[in-house]
């Protein structure tokens, strides 16, 4: 399967601990996307690559949230002191041009 | 405030009937794509529509983008139980390549 990956699939935490998920994109993309998504709503961008620069960031992005893209190949995102609030699916997508492929997601529960 | 409304949220029809799902901005979009999401699961690619006035067909799926690049369309002819899902229009903004998305229009086929 060549399609986007992301790892893990679910993640259940506690309030207060970090959590670091992993999206290997399709290989040839150089762009490469991070969106949350909560119930009943549609996705939100959170920040995007362009091979590895990190070029746009969403104010949802706040200061506990980094993403990396160290070689312009795989990405993590890392939440830190994670909230009740920050419980939501986590989507990675990437593209070569307009069109946009996602990754199955992580969902991510803090208690 | 919601950039892009579609319309309807819910629509539960019975298998073999046609419908319609709208998506409506009064933003200008470069590129406009149409996704279905499945619980649990990243939302899939069905169409990349980039042209004003353009049309695509994808076997009972018809999509038409607006001629001002505003609004899109999604008709589905003689809908089956398969189709059931969540049917989520994205826009693109300004060749951001970020995308903004709907709320989602949830489908139920009846058999």
């Amino acid at each position: 399967d060549t399609g986007v990956s992301q790892d893990p699939r679910h993640k259940i935490t506690k309030r207060g601990q970090n959590v670091t998920f992993r999206c290997d994109p399709i290989s040839e993309h150089n762009r490469l996307y991070w969106y949350r998504q909560t119930l009943g709503q549609g996705p939100e961008f959170l920040t995007y690559f362009q091979n590895e620069a990190q070029l746009e960031k969403s104010r949802l992005l706040s200061d506990r949230f980094s993403a990396e893209r160290p070689k312009g190949s795989f990405s993590t995102l890392e939440i830190q002191r994670t909230e009740q609030g920050d419980s939501a699916m986590y989507l990675c997508a990437s593209s070569s041009d307009q069109a946009q492929y996602f990754g199955p997601g992580t969902r991510l529960t803090v208690l | 405030t919601q950039l892009l409304e579609q319309s309807p949220q819910f629509l539960s029809i019975q298998e073999g009937e046609n419908l319609t799902v709208y998506c409506n901005s009064s933003s200008v979009f470069s590129s406009l794509q149409w996704y279905r999401q499945e619980p649990g699961e990243g939302p899939v690619l069905l169409v990349t529509v980039v042209t004003g006035g353009e049309v695509k067909k994808l076997k009972r799926l018809t999509f038409q983008f607006g001629d001002a690049r505003k609004d899109s369309s999604l008709h589905i002819t003689a809908a089956q139980p398969g189709d059931t899902g969540l049917y989520l229009c994205a826009g693109e903004l300004d060749s951001s390549y970020k995308l903004i998305f709907g709320s989602g229009t949830r489908l139920l086929v009846r058999p």
